[in-house]
């Protein structure tokens, strides 16, 4: 089973308005980590935020923030008033304690277009 | 204010071939990684070094050697490269500590295998 899924190929948002990105995860651990990634077609990966399992509230950076539900271990990434600089690719990845050096397991992506 | 740093940025090779990629990370930090990132798939990891003189498998590490120099460094290599390995591939660190440290990546190395 997939322990990241991110069932949305691509999304189109206007710009200014909000868009929701879905990442669902699959774990037994009680403690891990959520993180969001941005890779522009530049290439590069810009980590954005992070949720805890233990979090008591959803995260928020600036314009991001997670819907974190963990009872549907869901942690989907809210962009508010979309720019056209958000267009990208963005990751959803978990970190779990039972990883030796924490590595992530990553998501397939979604690919976001901002229209103008 | 470099970072994480890849080198080469582009590689062209013949099926056979070998070579290394480089990684080296300013940051102080532990923990490195190797992924591969295919279209459609997300990164996947390769190798990763918890720390300087311990090297483990990811979740793909078939046809591929890791090296960890020192603390900063830790290098790639394929031995006979396939056209499957054609990739782009991301080095990252990670520093200990905090549990909601990121990791950092690279900027990529673009590497085509004919």
């Amino acid at each position: 089973a997939q322990k990241i899924t991110q069932t949305q190929p691509g999304m189109f948002v206007q710009e200014k308005e909000a868009v929701t990105l879905d990442c669902t995860y699959d774990t037994s651990d009680q403690s891990y980590g959520l993180f969001w990634y941005k890779q522009p077609s530049s290439g590069e990966m810009i980590f954005l935020i992070y949720q805890g399992s233990y979090d008591e509230q959803n995260a928020t950076e600036g314009r991001y923030s997670l819907n974190f539900q963990k009872a549907r271990k869901s942690a989907n990434l809210v962009i508010s008033a979309s720019q056209l600089g958000d267009s990208a690719m963005y990751f959803c990845a978990m970190r779990e304690v039972s990883g030796s050096a924490r590595q992530l397991t990553f998501g397939s992506g979604t690919q976001l277009t901002v229209l103008p | 204010n470099a970072g994480v740093t890849q080198t080469p940025k582009f590689q062209v090779l013949k099926t056979g071939q070998s070579m290394t990629l480089q990684c080296a990370q300013d940051m102080n930090h532990n923990s490195m990684y190797w992924y591969r990132q295919d279209p459609g798939m997300g990164l996947r990891l390769i190798y990763y070094s918890a720390s300087e003189g311990t090297t483990d498998k990811g979740e793909v590490p078939n046809g591929y050697n890791v090296s960890r120099l020192n603390k900063r460094e830790f290098s790639l290599r394929l031995e006979s490269a396939a056209p499957s390995q054609t990739s782009v591939y991301f080095c990252a660190s990670r520093g200990q500590g905090e549990y909601n440290q990121p990791q950092h990546f690279g900027d990529g190395t673009r590497l085509s295998i004919l």
